[in-house]
């Protein structure tokens, strides 16, 4: 059965300065890769998803994630955060094309001014 | 712009009651998924649907049940609400896009049984 680690729980930032979110997953065949932004009170926001080819996509938001084979990794970057940014994340690996999909348990990201 | 609504978004029921969740969506999405989440905490899929007359169980086991009976709507019930059911419900719809599916996610219901 598949499965998604988030590390970290928390992560505290400056605004202006970069973010990298871990997320590793363990899964036998080529995963579709999946981070999902939630704010307060809201649903989940798709930001990127990999699945095949560059192993480095860009999402909306300014948002990027790197997919590792040999550390089954997919971290979520960005070079300058914002206020706004701050929200929980959460890294998911889907199987059946992504059409289901294993979450992790999610990192809440807090932006210092 | 993805067009998937949830009512209510908050509901403070007591025991006992019998409560449904709704979740509509304009897209005309075949697959539907419900979702359970308490408060920091991942995602666990409780039910899903692949289209009209089409309902699964997922990975987490709940006492609520689902129906689909018209591809835009996917409402969820409870029969007997317990404090063990205060949860935040989150719905989702799917579509095929870029050789792989991306799920749509409603607002969520924040359900509190007293």
């Amino acid at each position: 059965a598949q499965s998604v680690t988030q590390p970290d729980i928390h992560i505290t930032v400056s605004e202006g300065a970069s973010l990298e979110l871990r997320c590793n997953y363990s899964y036998g065949a080529t995963p579709y890769l999946f981070w999902y932004v939630q704010s307060p009170g809201q649903g989940l926001q798709l930001l990127l998803k990999y699945f095949s080819g560059d192993t480095l996509v860009q999402g909306i938001k300014g948002f990027e994630a790197e997919f590792k084979r040999s550390q089954s990794s997919f971290n979520l970057r960005k070079p300058s955060v914002h206020w706004s940014d701050a929200a929980e994340y959460f890294c998911a690996v889907g199987t059946l094309a992504g059409n289901m999909l294993t979450f992790g348990g999610g990192t809440r990201l807090m932006v210092k001014p | 712009e993805a067009d998937i609504y949830q009512t209510p978004r908050y509901l403070v029921i007591g025991t006992g009651k019998k409560i449904t969740l709704e979740c509509s969506q304009t897209m005309g999405h075949d697959k539907m998924y419900w979702y359970q989440q308490d408060p920091g905490m991942e995602l666990h899929l409780i039910h899903y649907s692949y289209g009209v007359n089409s309902t699964e169980k997922g990975d987490l086991s709940s006492e609520s049940t689902v129906s689909r009976i018209r591809t835009e709507h996917f409402p969820l019930t409870l029969e007997s609400a317990r404090p063990s059911h205060t949860s935040q419900y989150l719905c989702a719809s799917s579509v095929r896009t870029s050789g792989s599916y991306e799920q749509y996610f409603g607002p969520g219901t924040r359900l509190t049984v007293t």
